[in-house]
């Protein structure tokens, strides 16, 4: 079976642009997280999705973050405009049901913005 | 709110040596899943371990076992046998009431040959 399938990989961009990071999560698992790992503030929740649905998007650094789940089987995490600071590796990770703990994690995306 | 500790930023064991990963939480939930994560240079998480809080028994799998102690709010990873393939950042992290996880800082570890 597949994993957690994020793209890109690398994505570097200029200050400014719009950037947006993909996320398949695995087949039948109902919730979707998006994490940020940098090293000065380590793993960091951005949001989560039960059923496609935001529970909580309190990590979410301001507004020129969003991200979506339109259905069960993609999400995406915008930032427009870019910054340096939010230079980082992008991780998604999906979970089978509210009763099964773990996380599985994709490979993770490594944004850079000059 | 929950906070998840790591005190050992790096720590080292030589290859076939036992070493154990320090890990605090907070929370005042009584019900929640601890986790402890693997991440190689490939960058990959990987779950190594997971603790029910509801269970008395620490989990084990194979050379990984987890030292529990609930009203502590302590969960220690103890790698037997480290191998040069367990050179990795690990971290620990907790779940509750089945919402987000929360990861503590990570601890480098170095596997000397």
């Amino acid at each position: 079976d597949a994993g957690v399938i994020q793209s890109p990989r690398h994505e570097v961009t200029e200050m400014g642009q719009e950037v947006t990071l993909r996320c398949k999560p695995i087949s039948g698992h109902n919730s979707l997280f998006w994490y940020r790992q940098t090293m000065m503030r380590g793993l960091e929740l951005l949001i989560y999705f039960n059923n496609n649905v935001p529970i909580d998007d309190s990590g979410m650094p301001e507004d020129r973050f969003s991200a979506k789940m339109p259905n069960a089987s993609f999400s995406t995490l915008k930032i427009q405009p870019s910054e340096p600071r939010d230079s980082a590796v992008y991780f998604c990770a999906s979970r089978q049901g509210p009763n099964t703990g773990e996380l599985f994690f994709g490979e993770g995306s490594r944004l850079t913005v000059l | 709110a929950q906070t998840v500790t790591q005190s050992q930023p790096e720590m080292s064991v030589q290859e076939a040596e036992t070493v154990t990963l320090s890990c605090t939480y907070d929370t005042s939930e009584s019900d929640y899943y601890l986790f402890w994560y693997k991440q190689p240079p490939s960058r990959q998480m990987i779950l190594v371990i997971r603790q029910e809080a509801y269970k008395q028994q620490n989990a084990t799998e194979n050379r990984f076992s987890v030292n529990f102690q609930k009203a502590a709010k302590s969960f220690s990873l103890k790698i037997s046998d480290s191998q040069l393939g367990d050179a990795a950042m690990y971290f620990c992290a907790q779940m509750y009431n089945n919402n987000d996880m929360r990861f503590g800082a990570g601890t480098r570890l170095t596997v000397k040959p």
